[in-house]
């Protein structure tokens, strides 16, 4: 079936530091993935963070960056410099477009950034 | 205005009574959803409205029921509610029918079943 598995948190890093989160998606059923990037800071909702619609291509918000890689069914979350702004949970979802719009969510990568 | 609201933010039920959830959204945008989240999971969707067309997945089928009385609207409806209906409740929003379009995510209701 379809899905997306990411790396598992919580991820604790110092602010400055380099960030990755993994992502790998499996789309059995969908011919063209979309790829997204979901955020949820305390006590707001998800938003989008970034996406990617064609294979190859590479998002980027906020200083944060993710390349759909369909060889490696892939699309890391990755960011050169952390803050402490970016604590929040991190959701890799894939999307796909039969008369609706349906998202299939990763368990999402709880983020804390260290003063 | 992008947001998606939701009522109530959180909601204490009794194991067998009902439960009506309200999620709205002023963007005009034809497709609703609503998912359910529980620690540690995944977002889950439950249904969708698509204009006036509600599509359930197979495995909540039951479960839960929802009604679209205009397009701002929509509600999510349990009959009788078990222990392990607890969870966060998300409301989303998107134009849909179109490659481009994105999920406008409410707050969340939490409802916590006794």
């Amino acid at each position: 079936g379809d899905s997306v598995t990411q790396t598992e948190g919580p991820v604790t890093v110092s602010e400055s530091e380099s960030l990755i989160i993994n992502c790998t998606y499996s789309a059995t059923s969908i011919a063209y993935p979309n790829l997204f990037w979901y955020v949820r800071y305390p006590g707001e909702g998800l938003q989008l963070l970034l996406k990617v619609i064609t294979a190859g291509q590479k998002g980027s918000s906020r200083g944060f960056e993710a390349t759909y890689n369909k060889e490696t069914t892939s699309f890391h979350l990755q960011k050169a410099s952390v803050q402490e702004s970016d604590s929040a949970v991190y959701y890799c979802a894939l999307g796909e477009t039969s008369g609706s719009w349906q998202l299939i969510f990763g368990s999402g990568t709880q983020l804390t950034v260290m003063p | 205005d992008t947001t998606v609201k939701q009522n109530p933010r959180y909601k204490l039920a009794r194991v067998g009574k009902p439960v009506n959830l309200i999620c709205s959204q002023t963007m005009n945008h034809d497709t609703m959803y609503w998912y359910q989240k529980k620690p540690n999971q995944a977002p889950k969707l439950l249904l969708f409205y698509y204009d006036k067309i509600l599509n359930r997945e197979a495995d909540t089928f039951e479960k839960f029921q929802s009604s679209r009385p205009n397009n701002s609207f929509c509600s999510l409806y349990i009959g009788s509610a078990g222990l392990e209906y607890s969870a966060m409740y998300l409301c989303a929003s998107s134009r849909g029918g179109d490659n481009y379009a994105e999920q406008f995510f409410g707050p969340g209701t939490r409802l916590t079943v006794l």
